[in-house]
C-alpha cells in the first residue's frame, strides 16, 4: 500500500521553528516528486512547496517564502519541511502529496496524500 | 496568482439524482498539447483531500465512473450521474496550469 505518514507538528510559540517529516512507503520515494500542501482550520488547502526528485528544483509559495525550506532524504525515504518565524497564519493542518505521472506520462498532482500533522502558532 | 472561483458554494443533493460543480480560472488552462491542468478533489469529513480528475477529465485510479469532468480554457464542470450518501464532503477544484497551484474556496455537497 503507498503511504505517506507525517509527523513533527506541535504548539509552537510566534517567532518559533518546527520541522515535518513525512515518511513514505509502498512507491518508489526517490523518483518521485513531492510537496507540502496546507489547511487552516476551517479554510480551503493552501499549496506551500514542491521539491523534485533530485532536489534540483524547489518552489515555494510567497507566503513562506524566506521562512520555509524544503528538503529530502532519498535513502531514509523522507521529506522535511523547515519552518522558522512562525506566524499565527501558519497555524493549519500540513499534508505531505505526491506528483506522479499517468502511463502517457501526463502529470497528476497529489495523487497521494498524508493523514497531515497540525501545527499550531500561539503564545 | 490563477483565482479559482468555484459555485455553488454548497449543494443540497437527493441520492440517485445527478449534481453539477462549477469552477472558473482567471486564466485559461488549456496548454498546447491540448490538456486542461485542472483537477479535482473530494474532501470527505476528517480525511485529507482525494483526487477524482485531473487534466480536465481523466478519472484518477479507483474513482467511480458516476465521476466524470468537463469543459475547457476558463470553464469547467465537475457531474455526479447518480449521487450516493458517500459522496457527502467537500470539492475543490485546483489549477495546475502554473506556480503556485491555486484552489477554489469549495463546494460542499450535503444529502437533503
Amino acid at each position: 500500500e503507498m503511504q505517506l505518514v507525517e509527523s513533527g507538528g506541535g504548539l509552537v510559540q510566534p517567532g518559533g521553528s518546527l520541522r515535518l517529516s513525512c515518511v513514505a512507503s509502498g512507491f518508489t520515494f526517490s523518483i518521485a516528486e513531492m510537496n507540502w500542501v496546507r489547511q487552516a482550520p476551517g479554510k480551503g488547502p493552501e499549496w506551500v512547496s514542491y521539491i523534485s526528485p533530485s532536489g534540483d528544483i524547489i518552489l515555494y509559495a510567497d507566503s513562506v517564502k524566506g521562512r520555509c525550506s524544503i528538503s529530502r532524504d532519498n535513502a531514509k525515504n523522507t521529506l522535511f519541511l523547515q519552518m522558522n518565524s512562525l506566524r499565527a497564519e501558519d497555524t493549519a493542518l500540513y499534508y505531505c502529496a505526491r506528483d506522479h505521472r499517468d502511463a502517457s506520462k501526463l502529470p497528476i498532482a497529489f495523487d497521494i496524500w498524508g493523514q497531515g500533522t497540525m501545527v499550531t502558532v500561539s503564545s | 496568482d490563477i483565482v479559482m472561483t468555484q459555485s455553488p458554494l454548497s449543494l443540497p443533493v437527493t441520492p440517485g439524482e445527478p449534481a453539477s460543480i462549477s469552477c472558473r480560472s482567471s486564466q485559461s488552462l488549456l496548454r498546447s498539447n491540448g490538456y486542461n491542468y485542472l483537477d479535482w478533489f473530494l474532501q470527505r469529513p476528517g480525511q485529507a483531500p482525494q483526487l477524482l480528475i485531473y487534466l480536465g477529465s481523466n478519472r484518477a485510479s479507483g474513482v467511480p465512473d458516476r465521476f466524470s469532468g468537463s469543459g475547457s480554457g476558463t470553464d469547467f464542470t465537475l457531474k455526479i450521474s447518480r449521487v450516493e450518501a458517500e459522496d457527502v464532503g467537500v470539492y475543490y477544484c485546483m489549477q495546475v496550469h502554473q506556480s503556485p497551484r491555486t484552489f477554489g474556496q469549495g463546494t460542499k455537497v450535503e444529502i437533503k
